[in-house]
């Protein structure tokens, strides 16, 4: 039972360019949702969140954006660099309070 | 401010052997959860730790077992290991009551069974 869904393991980007993750839920309960980076051999770091009262939520290159009659999300990075290639993580705080994780997406920003 | 800390940062165990992995919280959190990811997947909720006792469970059996100290610290435990038990076992550490769901990770723990 798979309640926040990343479809695509993988996206590559040119340097300069928009990036755009995408992340499904099933669970409309849900109310607040987050996208955390993940490099190799370290711990997942948190990026940005967005509550379910909003529709979008912008931090420098990061945007977020949640449609709920759709339930999905989307994060935007303008301009991707490639020290932004990581594995990405959608995350939605469940009624007790815990992360429910995706599955992740690889992207790669090429220089 | 100390973040999260994970000891041990390897190991490998046999199969139907027991283990043991440790973690610090950030210094001022008093709630640990910890997750396993599997290659390729993202990280499973195992369960969390709150003023010592369980608060909440994911899908695992009991041979998964935790304990957490009045120093905010946590143990996971796990008894008769399976090949499938490989993972990378993450902690994090929050603090319950702030609304901003601030959990911060360490950088795991891999286990290999063999």
């Amino acid at each position: 039972d798979q309640q926040v869904k990343q479809n695509s393991p993988s996206l590559s980007v040119q340097e300069g360019r928009i990036s755009i993750l995408n992340c499904d839920y099933t669970n409309s309960m849900f109310d607040y949702f987050l996208w955390y980076k993940k490099y190799p051999a370290e711990g997942p770091t948190f990026l940005i969140s967005i509550s379910s009262i909003k529709d979008k939520n912008e931090d420098g290159r990061f945007t977020v954006f949640l449609n709920k009659s759709a339930k999905h999300l989307s994060l935007h990075i303008v301009p991707s660099q490639p020290g932004d290639s990581a594995v990405y993580f959608c995350a939605a705080i469940n009624q007790g309070g815990k992360l429910i994780f995706g599955q992740g997406t690889e992207l790669s920003v090429k220089p | 401010e100390t973040g999260v800390t994970q000891s041990p940062t390897h190991l490998i165990k046999t199969r139907g052997q027991q283990v043991t992995l440790r973690c610090s919280s950030q210094s001022g959190h008093n709630t640990v959860s910890w997750y396993q990811q599997a290659l390729g997947q993202g990280p499973q909720f195992i369960f969390q730790y709150y003023r010592e006792e369980e608060n909440g469970r994911g899908n695992f059996p009991p041979r998964f077992s935790g304990l957490q100290f009045p120093n905010y610290s946590s143990e996971l435990n796990v008894n008769a290991l399976e090949l499938d038990d490989s993972a990378l076992y993450l902690c994090a550490s929050s603090f319950r009551g702030q609304g901003n769901y601030g959990y911060t990770f360490g950088s795991g723990t891999r286990l290999t069974v063999v």
